[in-house]
């Protein structure tokens, strides 16, 4: 079993539709999660960041952990054509010293039709 | 503010040939820095990464090698690429004194490697 799986998709919805993207993970260690965006040819850029469980949310963007099911969420609410990217979740351990690893899915195509 | 710088943006190489990517941080000291390589369809592929000038850690055996001549430089090299070294590659760096912060990683814009 990998230590994290994210469906990768592609999956297209028309625009203002609501998004639910989606990654579980096996390391019960992992207290670090993460959502990515990434643009066609572009490097990933921090979209979300959450420590430990729970929601947060930003603009039209939450980002939900639930520890007890190990399972992560990424919801896009009234989504746009600019929001057609691939997303990455990606996760780590705390550490105790060295260098903080991620983990990463492997990314869900996006498209939002217009 | 903190920014990342990556070259070449493209690159397109034949077999046998030598690579060197560079990689270069600005605005931050002593950051942790990464190498990863994203193929379609596997996601991301940590390479390398340092915690300090000339600490190097390899995280899969393969063609590459990577050095850290300065605090804020990372370099990709390879001596003879393979077609299978085809791939993009991306730099990233943390904030390595902030506690809550080490685990948010910052990419560069990417090299695209095309090996023929």
């Amino acid at each position: 079993q990998k230590e994290v799986e994210q469906d990768p998709g592609p999956l297209s919805v028309p625009e203002g539709a609501i998004v639910s993207l989606n990654c579980t993970y096996s390391n019960s260690a992992f207290q670090y999660f993460m959502w990515y965006r990434q643009y066609s040819r572009k490097g990933p850029e921090l979209l979300m960041y959450t420590y430990s469980s729970g929601n947060k949310e930003d603009g039209r963007f939450t980002a939900q952990v639930d520890k007890s099911s190990k399972y992560i969420s990424l919801f896009i609410r009234d989504s746009q054509p600019s929001d057609s990217a691939t997303y990455l979740c990606a996760m780590s351990e705390v550490s105790q010293g060295g260098s903080e690893k991620l983990v990463f899915g492997k990314g869900m195509k996006l498209t939002v039709n217009p | 503010s903190q920014t990342i710088h990556q070259w070449p943006a493209t690159l397109v190489q034949p077999v046998g040939s030598p690579l060197s990517l560079e990689c270069t941080v600005e605005g931050t000291s002593n950051p942790n820095l990464y190498w990863y390589r994203q193929a379609a369809g596997r996601g991301l592929q940590l390479l390398f990464y340092s915690v300090g000038i000339g600490q190097i850690s390899s995280e899969v055996p393969q063609n590459l090698s990577a050095s850290r001549p300065q605090d804020r430089q990372f370099i990709l090299s390879s001596k003879k690429l393979l077609l299978s070294d085809s791939g993009f590659y991306l730099c990233a760096w943390t904030n390595s004194r902030v506690y809550l912060a080490k685990n948010i990683q910052y990419f560069g814009a990417g090299t695209r490697l095309s090996v023929l």
